[in-house]
């Protein structure tokens, strides 16, 4: 079946530093791959998403290249800043007979401090 | 350039109560959601519409209904509140049922004593 694995946290960082979330995935067909967020009070929004193996996704400065290789699509920023506190979310979108079905991973919290 | 609303945002159910939760978009999506956020769970499918006419059930239907009652409106009704079901929801929507990107609501704070 489908799933996503996504590191746990919370995950604490200094402004301008490096962040790495790591995801991987397991699918049975071919998933498009996505990065949500999720800020305080909030619903989720899409950050970025990649259709096809290689693709590379990126917004306001996030990243993330999706890996058949390894099954994974690692969410990273050279330098983060204090307004990106907030959860994360990966997700897979699988094409099922009715329709995308969404899978999505458990979260993980990102405080920076200044 | 509202989205997807819900309402509403907080609600405190005695167990055994019922309560359906509305959600609306205005992006003009054929396929609707409903999923449950859990602490260290992540986000659980409920209930979906593929167009407006259908609903299927997702990964955790049991205790809820739900009805598309237009293409604009979707809404999850609770039969009988259990503690279990204390949960935040959200509601989401995509452009049609080959669409890949979802647009969620702002989420509904159940919490049921």
């Amino acid at each position: 079946g489908n799933s996503v694995t996504q590191m746990e946290g919370p995950v604490t960082l200094s402004e301008e530093a490096f962040l790495t979330i790591n995801c991987t995935y397991t699918a049975t067909g071919y998933p498009s791959l996505f990065w949500y967020v999720q800020y305080p009070g909030e619903g989720l929004q899409l950050l970025l998403k990649a259709t096809k193996a290689d693709d590379k996704g990126s917004n306001k400065g996030f990243e993330a290249t999706y890996r058949k290789e390894t099954t994974s699509f690692h969410l990273e920023k050279g330098s983060v800043q204090v307004s990106d506190s907030a959860v994360y979310f990966c997700a897979l979108s699988d094409r099922i007979s009715t329709g995308n079905q969404f899978y999505f991973g458990t979260g993980t919290s990102l405080t920076v401090i200044p | 350039n509202a989205g997807v609303t819900q309402t509403p945002k907080f609600q405190v159910l005695k167990t055994g109560q019922s309560m359906t939760l509305q959600c609306a978009q205005d992006m003009n999506h054929n396929s609707m959601y409903w999923y449950r956020q859990d602490p260290g769970m992540g986000l659980r499918l409920i209930y979906y519409s593929a167009s407006e006419g259908t609903t299927d059930k997702g990964e955790v239907p049991n205790g809820y209904n739900v009805s598309r009652l237009n293409k604009r409106e979707f809404s999850l009704r609770l039969e009988s509140a259990a503690p279990s079901q204390t949960s935040v929801y959200f509601c989401a929507s995509t452009k049609d049922r080959s669409s890949t990107e979802a647009f969620f609501g702002q989420g509904t704070r159940l919490t049921v004593v």
